[in-house]
């Protein structure tokens, strides 16, 4: 069964470094996400993405963040200078057209600023 | 805006047991779909069972059942049988036709053996 992927699975940055994290969707997928989760905290939207531009994006999605789709299958988030607040799980999702709006999350990516 | 609310922050429940987690959501929209995800300790989001709301029938998968009412905004998950692998976080969550997801803030299942 495909499967939306991340790397790396954990990431240890100092803050004010760039990270760049890293998701392959479902390959016939369009539609791309990522959404945050601080420990013990719920699940929060950052950004999707559709047809090679962001579609909606909520207010953590600063200017900080940038999403891109570099080729045909990578979605990338670029941190560009980290905070003590960005440190968190980092989900990417992805979704299809079979007409259930059901989307796929990868493992994620724990992201931790020191 | 669109809410989600899970006012259970912990459950348990006896293996082999049935467990209902609540779930309320907000909007004004007629037309969204539900859904249950399961985190067990991985962190990883697990689709657990999925609800459009133009249908009037629950939804099933297994063990897993939802009680779904419209006109109250109301969305559990019912787990029967209860096994041990179902310890985990279990959030609900809300979409429109288009957009993004909208979790609750999860209700954390302990099963006892």
């Amino acid at each position: 069964e495909p499967e939306v992927t991340q790397t790396p699975s954990h990431q240890v940055t100092q803050m004010g470094q760039e990270v760049i994290l890293r998701c392959v969707p479902i390959s016939n997928h369009l539609y791309f996400y990522w959404y945050r989760q601080i420990l013990g905290q719920k699940v929060e939207f950052l950004v999707s993405f559709y047809n090679n531009e962001i579609s909606e994006k909520s207010e953590i999605f600063d200017d900080q963040f940038s999403v891109e789709r570099p080729d045909g299958s990578n979605f990338t988030l670029k941190i560009r200078s980290t905070k003590l607040e960005d440190s968190a799980m980092y989900f990417c999702a992805s979704r299809g057209l079979d007409g259930t709006n059901t989307q796929y999350f990868g493992p994620g990516t724990r992201l931790t600023v020191l | 805006a669109q809410t989600v609310t899970q006012s259970q922050p912990e459950m348990s429940v006896q293996e082999a047991e049935t467990v209902t987690l609540s779930c309320t959501y907000d909007t004004s929209e007629s037309d969204y779909y539900l859904f249950w995800y399961k985190q067990p300790p991985s962190r990883q989001m697990i689709l657990v069972i999925r609800q459009e709301a133009y249908k009037q029938q629950n939804a099933t998968e297994n063990r897993f059942s939802v009680n779904f009412q419209k006109a109250a905004k109301s969305f559990s998950l019912k787990i029967s049988d209860s096994q041990l692998g179902d310890a985990a976080m279990y959030f609900c969550a809300y979409i429109p036709s288009y957009g993004k997801l909208t979790f609750g803030q999860g209700t954390i299942l302990t099963v006892h053996p």
